[in-house]
């Protein structure tokens, strides 16, 4: 089975800045990868498909990259309404999520 | 808008049934998936299936225990949870695929219900 593997487990960061998550697979899986976003007490929010793709509705600041095993998820000008916690997802075969990256003011 | 139900307090070795109501879009053109969230911890997919119920999967840890089905002309999606475990203790969500085959990835989830086994 292919394990999905996010770093770092937490991040400290402050408004304004830019960050950069990292989810790594154990196998390829192209570009079948999406990031999700989720608030204490929320269902998560799909952010990113297709491991660049941005779903409907997120703002231009948070972007996608990466193919093969290595990928990205970046933040820029960060919002009070960022700082969440960030799961990776690989859909190709069943799929399976990665440990979560939380954003810690 | 996807509306979870069943979950509850229930003793291990007992079972549950969790059901997950869909409206606002096609329920039938669709894939469906359970995940699950333990009290202060990650994302588990639990387990999937095709828009016609051809296709199935689950998770290793509930592979013998658990049945997804779905009933299209009501609109709703069914876990049946056999042989409960305290680690089976979650919050429930269910999600929906962005396909019909499944599986790719969940563009809408419920709010989820909480599920607690223990003695």
């Amino acid at each position: 089975e292919i394990v999905m593997t996010q770093s770092p487990a937490t991040l400290s960061v402050s408004p304004g800045e830019r960050v950069t998550l990292s989810c790594r697979a154990s196998e390829t899986i192209r570009n079948s990868l999406a990031w999700y976003q989720q608030k204490p007490g929320q269902a998560p929010r799909l952010l990113i498909y297709g491991a660049s793709a941005r779903a409907t509705g997120i703002p231009a600041r948070f972007s996608g990259s990466g193919s093969g095993t290595e990928f990205t998820l970046s933040i820029r000008s960060l919002q009070s309404e960022d700082f969440a916690v960030y799961y990776c997802q690989r859909y190709n075969n069943w799929p399976s999520f990665g440990q979560g990256t939380r954003l810690e003011i | 808008q996807l509306v979870e139900s069943g979950g509850g307090f229930v003793q291990p070795g007992r079972s549950l049934r969790l059901s997950c109501v869909g409206s606002g879009f096609a329920f039938d053109d669709y894939a469906m998936h359970w995940v699950r969230q333990a009290p202060g911890k990650g994302l588990e997919w639990v387990s999937g299936i095709s828009w016609n119920g051809d296709i199935i999967g689950y998770a290793d840890s509930v592979k013998g225990r658990f049945t997804i089905s779905r009933d299209n002309a009501r609109n709703t999606l069914f876990l049946q949870m056999n042989s409960l475990t305290p680690e089976d203790t979650a919050f429930y969500y269910c999600a929906k695929d962005v396909v019909g085959p499944g599986p790719f990835y969940f563009d809408f989830w419920g709010q989820g219900t909480l599920v607690t086994v223990s003695s």
